[in-house]
């Protein structure tokens, strides 16, 4: 069984910070997901990383793939009330399903 | 937005009776999944479709059934509802690729009483 583990499980910070989040496996996945789930709503994909050390950047947030292809890190420049919700990441083998972590909790305080 | 909905979106039911949750999607993908999240667990996997009439179990499938008789639609019944499955459900769907993306519903709030 893939297992993914995320940190931290809880993050509460000021408006205008910077954070980084982590997702890590023993296993090595073909691609790995980054979501934002919002209260009441099922999770939104930010974004898809595939080759090992690949960086994406989306406005404020860099995402980050291990070179390995087991870990990935998020992080979030000048943090915005916008930002707060529940990330989770996802790896994906070399098949159709995926394996999701527990999330990190982000609540960006004005 | 991936065109997925969800019905119900929230449901008390009792102890016992059978339920039954849809997902509905528009964008012809092939591939079809129900997760439930509950605290300190995640999305955890119950059942995924490839194809119409093609399912499979996921890690916590005990007590649930699936059917997909079209592409458009799959279904998940609690054959007798006990108070464990009060959970959040959520349909995910995808296509094969080069890598696999999931595109989720707005979820189904079951509570179990």
């Amino acid at each position: 069984t893939q297992l993914l583990k995320q940190s931290p499980q809880f993050l509460s910070i000021q408006e205008g910070e910077n954070l980084t989040v982590y997702c890590n496996s023993s296993s090595v996945f073909s691609s790995l997901q980054w979501y934002r789930q919002e209260p009441g709503e099922g999770p939104v994909l930010l974004v898809t990383v595939v080759t090992g050390g690949e960086v994406k950047k989306l406005k404020r947030l860099t995402f980050q793939f291990g070179d390995a292809r087991k870990d990935s890190s998020l992080h979030i420049t000048a943090a915005q009330p916008g930002d707060t919700g529940l990330y989770l990441c996802a790896g994906a083998g070399y098949g159709q399903n995926f394996v999701f972590g527990p999330g990190t909790r982000l609540s960006v305080l004005p | 937005d991936a065109g997925i909905t969800q019905s119900p979106r929230h449901k008390v039911t009792e102890t016992g009776t059978p339920v039954t949750l849809r997902c509905h999607q528009t964008e012809n993908h092939r591939y079809m999944y129900w997760y439930r999240q509950d605290p300190g667990h995640g999305l955890r996997l119950i059942h995924y479709s490839y194809g119409v009439k093609d399912t499979d179990k996921g890690e916590v499938s005990d007590g649930y059934s699936v059917s997909r008789s079209k592409t458009e639609d799959f279904l998940l019944t609690l054959e007798s509802a006990t108070s464990s499955q009060t959970s959040v459900y959520f349909c995910a769907i995808s296509s094969p690729g080069l890598y696999t993306e999931a595109f989720f519903g707005q979820g189904t709030r079951l509570t179990v009483v």
